[in-house]
């Protein structure tokens, strides 16, 4: 089944710093979801995009989608230690995931 | 009630027990989801019940077995399983079939020895 592809695969930055991370696709989406997983725990659902938006908001997140260009990002800004994690995308109606992106934030 | 409760927390199973997880939550949702996650992977989708009915199996070995007793309760039966079946086993609901805004409970640590 089609899953997207988030990348990059990890990445660490310094607390206070903001954090950029996508999900590429290949067919059409009708939405698009964000979820965190914190280390050995339960995945938590972040931000649903649907395909006629183009940005979306909840507090200190920022998702966007690009339907022309197959794939959407998403931001965290001002990063703090509790948002160390792995961060999936999920594209599909069988809510399947990519390989997630794993952030490291360092204090 | 927002939560999904999945037990136990922990299992250490023989590869000749036969086991059980359970799932429940108290949303309402029509969907129920299985996944098995090993360390350092993503989670891969093992059954999805719709309505209580299964509309997905993604070509699961047969040593497991879904059950979903009624809209609040799902079930995965385990038996003679391999040690490479040790895992992170998670449940999700939704009260979307889509799957859309799922909620996650927080695993069940399978160890097969």
């Amino acid at each position: 089944s089609q899953q997207g592809e988030e990348d990059p695969q990890a990445l660490s930055i310094q607390e206070g710093e903001n954090a950029t991370m996508n999900c590429s696709y290949k067919t059409s989406i009708n939405n698009l979801q964000w979820y965190r997983q914190n280390s050995g725990r339960g995945l938590v659902h972040l931000i649903l995009i649907r395909s006629n938006e183009r940005e979306k908001h909840s507090g200190r997140l920022r998702v966007t989608l690009d339907t022309s260009k197959k794939s959407s990002s998403l931001l965290i800004t001002a990063s703090r230690a509790a948002d160390t994690a792995s961060y999936f995308c999920a594209l599909y109606e069988k809510l399947t995931f990519g390989t997630g992106t794993r952030l490291t934030i360092i204090p | 009630d927002t939560e999904v409760t999945q037990t136990p927390k922990h299992l250490v199973m023989g590869m000749t027990n036969k086991k059980s997880l359970k799932c429940e939550q108290h949303m309402g949702h029509r969907a129920m989801y299985w996944y098995k996650q090993k360390a350092k992977k993503p989670p891969e989708l093992m059954f999805v019940y719709s309505y209580e009915k299964l509309s997905i199996n993604e070509s699961v070995p047969s040593r497991f077995s879904p059950e979903c007793p009624n809209s609040s309760l799902l079930n995965l039966h385990l038996h003679a399983l391999q040690p490479e079946d040790s895992a992170l086993y998670l449940c999700a609901s939704s009260q979307d079939p889509r799957g859309l805004e799922a909620f996650f409970g927080q695993g069940t640590r399978l160890t097969v020895v």
